[in-house]
């Protein structure tokens, strides 16, 4: 299957600095990727549509200057979490999705990346 | 979006098959049924998908209803490395923007 890639896997940083995810998808082109975030215990809560060459389309309740989404080229979207506090901390996911004759019929995701507030 | 509905959680013993069900009665004739599974600390990955008809692959098969208003996953023999998060979840092929909505899904256990 198609491969979705995110880096870092992991960070840790201080209450206060800004920190940029980056997410690829390595072996198709993707318009459209999606990012979520996961508290331990729940399920994937989706954060925003990034779509390439334009704005990225917020979910209600998800601070846009806060959680800034660049989607630059058709196989890199990047999410930069502004000012982070501890209460940012989670596992942050993206996703994107193929076409395939036509249609574009699942996503595949990336490994995840924890990010931790201190 | 169309809403499926899994039990919170399963327990199987190891190289027993499993079925997971899964409940989606609002289903469109466009939605796709698609199965991911999560483990601690990764991304969901993918299982099967199906429209239609039954499906099967390396990992498992997917069993969809006549009316395609329930479907099963089916995984033949349980492994330890099955145990993990299993979500449901339906998504019209057509709308490309359109995410996947995650329910709580179905933690599944398996018992050596």
């Amino acid at each position: 299957g198609a491969v979705v890639s995110q880096h870092p896997s992991w960070v840790i940083c201080k209450s206060g600095t800004s920190v940029k995810i980056e997410c690829r998808s390595l072996d198709f082109q993707a318009t459209t990727m999606f990012w979520y975030r996961q508290f331990p215990k729940q399920s994937l809560m989706l954060m925003a549509t990034s779509n390439e060459g334009s704005k990225a389309t917020y979910e209600q309740g998800v601070e846009k200057d806060k959680f800034l989404i660049n989607h630059a080229s058709l196989t890199l979207s990047t999410l930069t979490v502004t000012s982070a506090h501890p209460e940012d901390s989670s596992f942050y996911i993206c996703s994107a999705s193929p076409r395939v004759a036509g249609v574009w019929e699942t996503q595949y995701f990336g490994p995840g990346t924890r990010l931790l507030v201190l | 979006d169309a809403k499926t509905t899994q039990p919170n959680s399963m327990e199987s013993n190891e190289e027993e098959p499993v079925h997971l069900p899964c409940n989606h009665s609002t289903i469109s004739g466009t939605d796709y049924i698609h199965w991911y599974r999560q483990l601690p600390s990764q991304g969901p990955e993918y299982v099967i998908h199906g429209l239609t008809s039954n499906v099967n692959n390396r990992m498992a098969s997917l069993a969809i209803a006549e009316d395609r208003k329930s479907s099963t996953l089916i995984l033949h023999r349980a492994t330890l490395r099955d145990a993990a998060v299993y979500y449901c979840i339906l998504r019209d092929a057509n709308n490309y923007g359109q995410n996947f909505v995650f329910g709580p899904g179905t933690r599944l256990s398996v018992l050596p």
